[in-house]
């Protein structure tokens, strides 16, 4: 399983996009990319994954540069709702201890 | 389709009871995970299976018992709780992480764990 590292927090306000970056230089040809939203007092939910290049679906955009040793999340237009735990986790197959890292906590203010 | 459903949601217990949490999902997913959340910290992994009657440790695996009988249920068991077990408790399947890495969790709502 790649080791991945993002921030522990990020502050942002209604409106804004936020950008979390996970780092994950020892990712391996056959990962994926894969992010979680996690509410106060609910179970981490998917929201997006990916491979390479972009991917956008109705909740976040993620871009994973050429070399993938990182990628970034993107939520556009965050609003009090966004206000979460994200975790991104990187999933190997074959690889069955799925460990997670701490997680951005992100925090949007009005 | 429930998906993933923990039972109970809440629960107290006193020092050196025992107790079992049960997970159960309707997805046919061969892969199942325990983790744990304290509070304002991230998720960690207990106990795995990849399969019925199979079980691995994770990151955090004192202290606690795993069974998986049967392919849906996924048993967290405590012989004797002690307060540092306090927290919340997730439970998650995979559909299988053999043949690529493009599949993903799905987690059940928690089991609040409080140790007296």
């Amino acid at each position: 399983l790649a080791k991945t590292t993002q921030p522990i927090s990020m502050d942002s306000y209604e409106g804004q996009e936020v950008n979390i970056t996970c780092s994950h230089n020892n990712i391996a040809t056959n990962d994926y990319i894969t992010w979680y939203q996690q509410f106060p007092s609910q179970g981490p939910r998917f929201i997006i994954q990916g491979y390479k290049t972009k991917v956008t679906n109705e909740v976040a955009s993620l871009f994973i540069p050429a070399d993938r040793k990182s990628s970034t999340l993107s939520l556009p237009r965050v609003s009090l709702s966004d206000t979460a735990v994200y975790y991104c986790l990187v999933v190997s197959g074959g690889d069955y201890k799925l460990s997670f890292g701490a997680g951005t906590t992100v925090t949007v203010r009005a | 389709n429930a998906g993933v459903t923990q039972t109970p949601k809440f629960r107290v217990l006193k020092t050196g009871q025992s107790m079992t949490l049960l997970c159960a999902q309707d997805m046919n997913h061969e892969y199942m995970y325990w983790y744990r959340q304290d509070p304002g910290m991230g998720l960690r992994l207990i106990h795995y299976s990849v399969g019925e009657g199979t079980t691995a440790k994770g990151e955090v695996p004192d202290g606690y018992n795993v069974s998986r009988l049967k392919k849906q249920n996924f048993l967290l068991g405590l012989e004797s709780a002690a307060p540092s077990q306090t927290s919340v408790y997730f439970c998650a399947s995979i559909e299988n992480v053999v043949i690529s890495g493009a599949n993903v969790l799905t987690f059940g709502a928690g089991s609040r764990l409080t140790v007296l």
